[in-house]
């Protein structure tokens, strides 16, 4: 299996802050990389797909960039409403990765 | 817009078999090469992809699941299932389908369905 490394765990930032969130991959995995975002309660939300792609309807606050192993999920101005947990995954071979999350929190 | 619901028993007994459907509404799951996938979050934990059915009806499941894993679908009522068998605390979790495929990750989710293994 391939496995999926997020770092850090968790963090805590300021509205307005600049985040960035780190998913490494255990091989490459060319492109198959997803974000996603899970409010408390709630199914997780697609935010990007294929390490850059932002999905319809998601704020271009959220980018993603990276390729091989490394990865990279940035909110460039943090609001509110993305106080959040966030996984990344692997969708380049069986079976499909999850990282291990990482919990943005409000300072 | 495509609805994902899921649905099923909430409470199973260890060693008995899960069984949850998926209905989806507002599109065909015979369209557009997707695969229909069941994915489960024990409580307070990560997200673990339990596998999927194919567009053309075919499998693939976790290698850790795989014995006691079996994924159907029902074109007919639009809908697809889950089983999972000789089941344990370990599988108490909130259980989700979604749909998706390998370069566009899985855009579709259900709201979700909290299974308790307990006697």
């Amino acid at each position: 299996d391939i496995q999926m490394t997020q770092s850090p765990s968790s963090l805590s930032a300021s509205v307005g802050d600049r985040v960035t969130i780190t998913c490494r991959a255990s091989q490459s995995i060319s492109r198959y990389l997803s974000w996603y975002q899970q409010k408390s309660g709630k199914a997780p939300k697609l935010l990007i797909y294929a390490v850059s792609n932002l999905q319809s309807g998601v704020p271009s606050r959220f980018s993603g960039s990276g390729s091989g192993t490394d990865f990279t999920l940035t909110i460039s101005s943090l609001q509110p409403e993305d106080f959040a947990t966030y996984y990344c995954q692997q969708s380049y071979s069986s079976p499909r990765t999850f990282g291990q999350g990482t919990k943005v929190e409000i300072k | 817009q495509l609805q994902l619901q899921e649905s099923g028993s909430g409470l199973v007994k260890p060693s008995q078999t899960l069984s949850l459907t998926c209905a989806v509404s507002g599109g065909s799951m015979s369209s557009g090469g997707f695969s229909w996938s069941w994915i489960r979050q024990p409580p307070g934990k990560g997200l673990e992809w339990i596998g999927y059915i194919y567009h053309s009806g075919g499998t693939d499941y976790n290698p850790s699941l795989k014995s006691r894993v079996t994924i159907s679908e029902d074109t007919s009522k639009n809908q697809f299932s889950l089983k999972l068998r000789s089941v344990t605390a370990a599988d108490t979790a909130v259980y989700y389908c979604a749909r998706g495929d390998d370069s566009s990750g899985d855009d579709y989710w259900g709201q979700g369905i909290l299974v308790t293994v307990s006697s």
